[in-house]
Formats: structure tokens, C-alpha cells, sequence
């Protein structure tokens, strides 16, 4: 069975501080994406990840995969309250026919 | 950008109605399309894969009698929650990629909010 968990499922931290989310998934993928969804919104996407060390980077947030660690890391950098918010990753089976497998989420706060 | 465009936002009915969902690529075409659920507080679980010209494909214990897909076009799926209880009222998003796009993110819709009374 395919698992893809998070860790954190909850966070709270201060503005200005740093924190890393992490995403490990049980079967071989070299696709990885991050989504990020506000309260009762839909889902935004933020970074795409098609090969083992990639790294991406927009703003505040990095993400990275490792593809043999069947791992994908979220860094926070000085964190503000705009990013909280709702974070899934999601891995992409090439086998089971072009469908995403989400993440358990991490919620985000972001305390002024 | 790819948009997807999900239609109603939200809707609130009595036990026992069928509801639809719409869900359109505004300016792609999508052979295929993707429906999840998603409960409060919980992460978006697939339901089904909707092809356009064939019968969708539904994740296990998804009833494909309680929740008909058609994707009659390249650019519209559309879920139907017939005879919907309580149990069923949820986050319904929708999801398209780019055709011959595999290497690019699941653009989604704004979901539809969906009570049942």
C-alpha cells in the first residue's frame, strides 16, 4: 500500500524563525509537487520536482527531493504570517496511469 | 496558465437529491481529469479518473453507482452525487493536467462545497 506521510501535521511558529516539513513516500517516484491550500480554498501549486536532488526555490520557501531517500523537504526561511496556510505534498506514480497520491498535510501558523 | 473551473462553489441541498458538479478546462484540453474528496482537516483523497470517451476509473471503495462521472468532451467532467445523504456532504475538487503535459502539476479547480441536509 502506497504511503505518503508528513511530518509535522501541525505547526505553529513565530515570524522570523525557520522550519523544515517533510514528505516520505513508500514506492519509487521520481515526481514530486507541493501544494499549498488556504481555508476553504482549493489548492495552489507551488513547486515541481521531476528528478533526485532537485532543488527549487521561490521567496521564503525551498523544496528539495531525494528520490532514494523516498524523501522531499519544505524549509520555511524567516517565516511570516502570509505563509500560513495548509501544505500537502503529493507523489506522482507513473504506473497507476498519471495519478497524485496526497500527503497527510501540515498545517501552518504563523504567529505575529 | 492552465485553469480549470469547477462549478457550483457550493451547494446545499435535501437527503435524497442528486447534485452535479461541473468541472471545465478553460484553456487546455484534458483527456483526463481527476475527482477527490476532501473531509475538514483532512488531505485530499482520489476518488476516481475521469477519461474523456471511456468509462472513469474509481479508486476502491468509491460506488460508482453513487457517484457517476462523464467526461463527454475535452474539456468538461462532470460527478454526480446521486441520491446524496449527509455522509456525503465534503470538499469535491476537481484536477486536469495538460495533454502530453506528465511532467507538469495537476492544475485544480476551486472545489464545490457540498451539504446535504
Amino acid at each position: 500500500e502506497l504511503k505518503v506521510e508528513q511530518n509535522p501535521l501541525f505547526l505553529s511558529m513565530q515570524e522570523g524563525k525557520n522550519y523544515t516539513i517533510y514528505c516520505n513516500y513508500s514506492t519509487t517516484s521520481d515526481r514530486l509537487y507541493w501544494y499549498r491550500q488556504d481555508p476553504g480554498k482549493s489548492l495552489e501549486s507551488l513547486f515541481v520536482l521531476l528528478s533526485n536532488g532537485a532543488v527549487k526555490q521561490e521567496g521564503r520557501l525551498m523544496a528539495s527531493l531525494d528520490t532514494k531517500a523516498r524523501l522531499s523537504t519544505l524549509h520555511i526561511t524567516a517565516a511570516v504570517h502570509d505563509l500560513s496556510a495548509t501544505y500537502f505534498c503529493a507523489v506522482d506514480i507513473r504506473y497507476t496511469g498519471n495519478q497524485f497520491y496526497f500527503g497527510t498535510g501540515t498545517s501552518l501558523t504563523v504567529i505575529p | 496558465g492552465a485553469v480549470v473551473s469547477q462549478h457550483p462553489s457550493w451547494v446545499i441541498c435535501k437527503s435524497g437529491t442528486s447534485v452535479k458538479i461541473e468541472c471545465r478546462s478553460l484553456d487546455f484540453q484534458a483527456t483526463t481529469m481527476f475527482w477527490y474528496r476532501q473531509f475538514p482537516k483532512q488531505s485530499l483523497m482520489l476518488m476516481a479518473t475521469s477519461n474523456e470517451g471511456s468509462k472513469a476509473t474509481y479508486e476502491q471503495g468509491v460506488e460508482k453507482d453513487k457517484f457517476l462521472i462523464n467526461h463527454a468532451s475535452l474539456t468538461l467532467s462532470t460527478l454526480t452525487v446521486t441520491s446524496a445523504h449527509p455522509e456525503d456532504s465534503s470538499f469535491y475538487i476537481c484536477s486536469a493536467r495538460v495533454w502530453g503535459g506528465s511532467n507538469q502539476p495537476q492544475h485544480f479547480g476551486d472545489g464545490t462545497r457540498l451539504s446535504i441536509l
